[in-house]
């Protein structure tokens, strides 16, 4: 299996911050890498897919980086409704972990 | 607009059987694979099973193998899930997830909103 391990599994930052979080795998996936929003009570939104490829709708502000073992996931300038959980999800086999999570949450 | 509906949730003791049903509108259903993810009361995100648009590829995770069934019905657009002996750990609320290609390894691109389930005495 594919581990993956998310830092930092919390955050405060205030709005207009620039909010930066990794995703690491236990061994190399290519950009098999999705990103996910989760509000609480929700389920959870899809962000980025293929490591940087924004999903339709999505707001420019958030970006991805990485390929291998190593991603980012950054948002540019944070809104209030950007305060949320996010995921990580390697999708390069099964089973498809997910990263432990990263709260960010409001200064 | 895609929407999956989730039920089938409920308590149940340990050791007991529920099955999860999703039904599936909006997109071509046997084009995409499907999916269950799990999340615990504040934990995380667990994939639990995925299976191809056609239904022969199926894949669990260790802790859902031998004790969880994925299938599919795509006559009738619905994605299920069949839980035996069920256990506390499996506490959790039950997301039905679309895949974005026809195989189980993929990305989800639509989420139900999800169906408890809570095993206890």
């Amino acid at each position: 299996d594919i581990q993956m391990t998310q830092s930092p599994s919390s955050l405060s930052a205030s709005v207009g911050d620039r909010v930066t979080i990794t995703c690491r795998a236990s061994r190399g996936i290519g950009n098999s890498l999705a990103w996910y929003q989760q509000k609480p009570g929700k389920a959870p939104k899809l962000l980025l897919y293929a490591a940087s490829t924004l999903e339709s709708g999505v707001p420019s502000r958030f970006s991805g980086s990485g390929s291998g073992t190593a991603f980012t996931l950054t948002i540019s300038s944070l809104q209030p409704e950007d305060f949320a959980t996010y995921f990580c999800q390697q999708y390069y086999n099964t089973p498809s972990w997910f990263g432990q999570g990263t709260k960010v949450e409001i200064k | 607009e895609v929407q999956l509906l989730e039920s089938g949730g409920g308590l149940v003791q340990p050791g007991g059987s529920l099955r999860l049903s999703c039904v599936a509108s909006g997109f071509t259903f046997n084009s995409y694979a499907m999916a269950w993810v799990r999340q615990a009361p504040g934990k995380g995100l667990d994939w639990v099973s995925g299976v191809s648009g056609n239904g022969g590829g199926r894949d669990y995770a260790d802790s859902a193998k031998g004790r969880f069934t994925i299938s599919r019905d795509n006559s009738k657009r619905t994605l299920y899930l069949q839980m035996n002996s069920l256990r506390a750990e499996d506490t959790a609320v039950y997301y039905c997830a679309k895949g974005v290609v026809v195989a189980p390894n993929g990305y989800f691109d639509y989420w139900g909103q999800g169906t408890q389930v809570t095993v206890s005495s």
